[in-house]
């Protein structure tokens, strides 16, 4: 079953803040966070762990609330090259399949 | 360490035809997943293997099938195509030695590879 991404798309100016969201039905093991830009391939942000801890890189960053079964993406000072596709691929334990959401659409306007 | 690759890039076919399409894995990596990517559907896995083995397979009807070779190399064929093949195929890698890594290993993806069914 495939998570939930929401918002499903989001429109922000340069500089303003983002949370994009990925819940699950199924006890996660593991989040992997995703963006895309137009015509490009899907490039690696970061993974989140059961059991581990809130991940950052640069403004970008991401949790996971094990109760809830849901990570969030936090994106800061948003920035124009922040603008595409983000996805969440989750996989449960025992199974190394990823399953991705249906993607959130991020456009950074100046 | 060079990418992920696939080819060809772009293809165009009719209806009934078939088709492969390639994917060479990042050096050293013996994983290979499958996805076809919609606009209306997102990412939905194909299949995974590893060493050669068909390790996870996702809910596409038996005209797509895959193969992996000793290097790694992954081929996916679908058979007699129809509309809505048209997609984008990407393929992703990673080691996927679940003793070494163990679960929850991230993937690359490669570029895709554009489908259009006429």
């Amino acid at each position: 079953q495939q998570p939930v991404q929401s918002p499903q798309a989001v429109i922000l100016r340069e500089g303003e803040d983002a949370v994009i969201n990925c819940s699950s039905s199924k006890a996660l093991y593991s989040v992997h966070w995703y963006r895309q830009k137009h015509g490009e391939a899907p490039v690696f942000l970061m993974i989140l762990l059961k059991g581990g801890e809130q991940k950052g890189h640069d403004k970008i960053s991401a949790s996971f609330n094990e109760k809830k079964q849901q990570s969030s993406l936090y994106l800061t000072a948003s920035q124009l090259s922040y603008s595409g596709t983000y996805f969440c691929g989750t996989s449960v334990r025992g199974n190394e399949k990823l399953t991705f959401g249906t993607g959130t659409r991020l456009t950074i306007i100046p | 360490k060079a990418g992920v690759t696939q080819t060809p890039r772009y293809l165009i076919k009719t209806r009934g035809q078939q088709v492969t399409l390639s994917c060479s894995p990042i050096s050293g990596h013996r994983s290979v997943s499958w996805y076809q990517q919609t606009p209306g559907q997102g990412l939905q896995f194909l299949f995974e293997y590893f060493s050669e083995t068909q390790r996870n397979k996702g809910n596409f009807p038996g005209r797509f099938s895959g193969r992996q070779f000793s290097n790694s190399r992954s081929e996916m064929n679908v058979s007699t195509l129809e509309l809505g093949d048209s997609a984008l195929y990407l393929c992703a890698s990673r080691n996927g030695n679940l003793a070494e890594m163990g679960y929850g290993e991230t993937q690359y993806f490669g570029p895709g590879t554009r489908l259009l069914v006429l």
